[in-house]
């Protein structure tokens, strides 16, 4: 079955300086790829996501991720990071035939101003 | 924008009691999911429902667990007896397309639910 691998539990940054958050995925076959965030008291919100194409997706505010069949990973990035993304960041997969997503266990991203 | 909402924020119950969590999706969307996260861990598929019935489910949705959706605009979710295990976040969530997995799924901001 599929799974999802995120290795960082906690990452602490200062403001400007750049992100990766890993994540890996166990199924070799045709995968789509998400990123969700969750700000605090706030809903699971999309980042970004990969189907097929281009393996450097672009998602909203800045943030970038790049699939990676080889190494069956699919790592978030972003150069400068702002306080304001301070949240927990979760890597997903779409695990079934009706679309239920397989997630990660999520990384917690504080980032100090 | 529309957003899926659901209702309460927080439930508090005692073990042996039912529930019941309320999601209302966005109108258009074909595919409804619940979602659930137990704290400190991953957050974990329980079932997906599409024209009227259950299109698939996990293991963790046992006979204590049903979905739903009982006027064309709620999804609801309904644990019979509840047990300690089931306190944890619940997330409903909705898919605008049929026939596709791969459309992006929409969440709610989640119900709380805490069995004592």
């Amino acid at each position: 079955a599929q799974s999802v691998s995120q290795h960082n539990h906690h990452v602490i940054l200062s403001e400007a300086a750049s992100l990766e958050l890993g994540c890996n995925y166990s199924y070799g076959g045709t995968v789509n790829l998400f990123w969700y965030v969750q700000y605090p008291g706030q809903h699971l919100q999309l980042l970004l996501k990969y189907f097929s194409g281009d393996p450097l997706v672009k998602g909203i505010k800045g943030f970038e991720a790049e699939f990676i069949k080889s190494k069956f990973s699919f790592n978030l990035r972003k150069p400068s990071v702002q306080w304001s993304d301070t949240a927990e960041y979760f890597c997903a997969v779409v695990g079934g035939s009706q679309g239920n997503l397989i997630f990660g266990k999520g990384t917690k991203l504080s980032v100090k101003p | 924008e529309p957003e899926v909402t659901q209702t309460p924020s927080h439930q508090v119950t005692q073990m042996g009691q039912e529930v019941i969590l309320r999601c209302v999706p966005i109108s258009n969307h074909l595919y409804f999911y619940w979602y659930r996260q137990i704290l400190g861990q991953k957050v974990e598929f329980l079932v997906s429902f599409y024209n009227n019935e259950i299109s698939e489910k996990s293991e963790i949705f046992d006979d204590q667990f049903s979905v739903e959706r009982p006027d064309g605009s709620n999804f609801t979710l309904k644990i019979r007896s509840t047990k300690l295990e089931d306190s944890a976040m619940y997330f409903c969530a909705s898919r605008p397309l049929a026939g596709n997995p791969k459309g992006e799924q929409y969440f709610g901001p989640g119900t709380r639910l805490t069995v004592t």
